[in-house]
């Protein structure tokens, strides 16, 4: 299993601005992928982060308001843009290595929008 | 899109107490997943099944992969108070590469 810090682990935000999420695990993995989640709640898969290009967007997320970055196969970034109160929620870093889908999660960032 | 239902979605049960979560789809899944969440944490993987009919055992928690690999079930013998979390099933498709599919979950409450 993969060891993975997530930070910040919580951030009150003002509406309009932007809070980005960093993702470090202790070893070299092949997928990392954002998730957003409502306390309580299920997993919305956000994007995969691709190293080195561009991420893959699920249906209903937009490069624009989430960029995200993969410099290289042990750290990612998610970026939640232009604040609004509906994006307050929990946002989770996860991995998973070679061809198994078995996924290992940070502690999540709980996002609160003022 | 492959969904998966889970049910019940909230379960309040007495310590010592059985208790069992569904997860339940149209879809066939090369692999089913269960995680549990603990508020403020990340969901911690409990157990895949990948064949069909199988039947896996962690402890008092029993998991089964039905037949046709579209449900699965967990089940938790004389539930203690350290059950009390957020179970969460997740299926891996063929064509979805590493993606998973998160089931809504089930929020299981065990009352000392």
């Amino acid at each position: 299993s993969a060891v993975i810090s997530q930070k910040p682990s919580r951030d009150i935000c003002q509406r309009g601005t932007s809070l980005t999420i960093q993702c470090q695990v202790d070893s070299q993995v092949t997928m990392m992928f954002w998730y957003r989640q409502q306390p309580g709640q299920s997993l919305t898969l956000i994007a995969t982060a691709n190293q080195g290009s561009e991420a893959t967007y699920e249906s209903g997320f937009v490069i624009d308001k989430f960029p995200i970055s993969r410099p290289n196969l042990t750290f990612s970034t998610l970026t939640v843009s232009n604040l609004s109160p509906e994006d307050s929620s929990i946002y989770l870093c996860s991995v998973s290595q070679g061809l198994s889908t078995e996924a290992f999660f940070g502690q999540g960032t709980r996002l609160t929008v003022v | 899109t492959q969904l998966l239902e889970q049910s019940p979605q909230f379960l309040s049960i007495q310590e010592g107490e059985n208790l069992t979560v569904y997860c339940n789809s149209s879809s066939v899944f090369s692999s089913l997943q269960w995680y549990r969440q603990e508020p403020g944490e990340g969901p911690v993987l409990l157990v895949t099944v990948v064949t069909g009919g199988e039947v896996k055992k962690l402890k008092r928690l029993t998991f089964q992969f039905g037949d046709a690999r579209k449900d699965s079930s967990l089940h938790i013998t004389a539930a203690q108070p350290g059950d009390t979390g957020l179970y969460l099933c997740a299926g891996a498709g063929k064509a979805a590469g590493n993606k998973l599919t998160f089931g809504g979950g089930t929020r299981v409450l065990v009352k000392p």
